[in-house]
């Protein structure tokens, strides 16, 4: 079955500075990579993910790159703020035609990120 | 609209006991997933319910652990008797499409501790 890393575990860095979060997985047919981000006392929400027919995906201050060959993906947040310290959760699937549902997804250990004002 | 709900937030019981979960999925979701996640560990995948059959249970740790969805709506998850290590945070999440691409919906969260 799918395997997914995530590092760091944890991750401290000063507001305005940039945060990068590495997953790796294991299944080389795995084909969709979310992001979830759990705040203190909430569950996990989903923040941007990408298709493994492309490399790279950006929202605002997060952008999420893949690479199929390395099967490694990278979350990068840019100008971090204190509201973005939470727990980080990268995710992989194989899914679509002859895999299983979207719902079914492997996810890496978490990054707690703290980002001090 | 009201998201993924689950009760208790929050349970405290003693090896051997046992505890029901229990999660309301967004209306009209007939996906529903029960994840857990231990010691800060990563977030596993216990089963898939559409509607009210089991899609794929590969997940359950064990026979100790119970889920069902009767009618299709709400759905529960009982541990019997309960062990040291089924202490975690267990989440229910639900979408609403399978094969098709869509956004989980995760609830808060149930976090168990068991003594």
């Amino acid at each position: 079955g799918e395997n997914v890393e995530q590092h760091p575990s944890t991750l401290s860095v000063q507001e305005g500075d940039s945060a990068v979060i590495k997953c790796t997985y294991s299944d080389s047919a795995s084909n969709y990579f979310p992001w979830y981000k759990q705040e203190l006392g909430k569950g996990p929400q989903l923040i941007i993910d990408i298709r493994s027919n492309v490399g790279e995906k950006k929202d605002q201050r997060i952008a999420v790159t893949l690479n199929k060959t390395a099967k490694h993906f990278s979350l990068h947040i840019t100008e971090t703020q204190p509201e973005d310290s939470a727990v980080y959760f990268c995710a992989a699937i194989r899914s679509g035609a002859g895999g299983t549902s979207y719902g079914k997804l492997t996810f890496g250990q978490g990054t707690i990120l703290t980002v001090h004002p | 609209e009201a998201g993924v709900t689950q009760f208790p937030s929050h349970s405290v019981i003693e090896k051997g006991q046992t505890v029901t979960l229990r999660c309301d999925p967004i209306s009209g979701h007939d996906n529903l997933y029960w994840y857990r996640r231990v010691m800060g560990k990563e977030i596993k995948f216990l089963l898939h319910f559409v509607k009210e059959s089991k899609q794929d249970e590969s997940g359950m740790p064990n026979n100790r652990f119970l889920a069902e969805r009767t009618g299709g709506t709400y759905s529960t998850l009982k541990v019997q008797p309960a062990e040291l290590e089924d202490s975690g945070v267990y989440f229910c999440a639900s979408s609403q499409f399978n094969y098709v691409l869509g956004e989980l919906f995760f609830g808060e969260g149930s976090r168990l501790t068991v003594l």
